[in-house]
């Protein structure tokens, strides 16, 4: 079993669409997850951290479920700026100075006009 | 307030070269962490250095060597350069080790012939 393992995609959604991406980890230790966003040829920039809780930034709702070892993240309403690779990300370190970011593959997303 | 800068943008070298690539982390930050990103893959963790020292490593061979200087940069050096090192190689700093937010660099393209 991969460490992080995303949806394949490609999605391609036209604009005022939901989307939700889905993402299962292998480390049940695992401390933090993180939801990364990458456009073409660039840099990944984070675009949320995800609680046991559930977190909710705007159009933007990240999901955790521990038992499940299971993360999502919802996108409403999407943006043609909303086009991009969306990466799931999860610290499988043992805490502490022990931290090691562990990236999925991405899934990369296209709104259409 | 100056974000992650490397340098240099992009580099072709042959197979069997030895490379160097450089990190100067955001302003404040002590530690560093470097990543090769392959085409179409997520980001995967090559080693994290704090305190001039290489705290975490992840599975890459000893070609890859790095260092990190009083002023907290780092460079990430590779012997020996094969095909399959062409990638996207990133560098991220955080505020601390073990802080769970990293801000990344825009990389350097690394083409090996």
């Amino acid at each position: 079993r991969k460490e992080v393992e995303q949806d394949p995609g490609p999605f391609n959604v036209p604009e005022g669409a939901t989307v939700a991406f889905n993402c299962t980890y292998s480390n049940s230790a695992s401390q933090s997850f993180f939801w990364y966003r990458q456009d073409c040829r660039k840099e990944p920039k984070l675009l949320m951290s995800v609680y046991s809780s559930g977190n909710e930034d705007g159009r933007f709702t990240a999901q955790l479920n521990r038992a499940s070892q299971y993360i999502s993240l919802l996108i409403r309403d999407s943006k043609l700026s909303d086009s991009a690779t969306y990466l799931c990300v999860v610290n499988m370190g043992s805490g502490g100075s022990n931290y090691k970011l562990t990236f999925g593959k991405g899934t990369l997303l296209t709104v259409n006009p | 307030d100056a974000g992650v800068t490397q340098s240099p943008t992009h580099l072709i070298k042959t197979r069997g070269q030895q490379v160097t690539l450089r990190c100067s982390p955001k302003s404040g930050h002590d530690t560093v962490s470097w990543y090769q990103q392959a085409l179409g893959q997520g980001p995967q963790f090559i080693f994290q250095y704090y305190e001039e020292e290489e705290r975490q490593r992840g599975n890459f061979p000893d070609r890859f060597s790095g260092h990190q200087f009083p002023n907290y940069s780092s460079e990430l050096n590779v012997n020996a350069l094969l095909l399959g090192d062409s990638a996207l190689y990133l560098c991220a700093s955080s505020l601390f080790v073990g802080a769970d937010t990293q801000y990344f660099g825009p990389g350097t393209r690394l083409t090996v012939l």
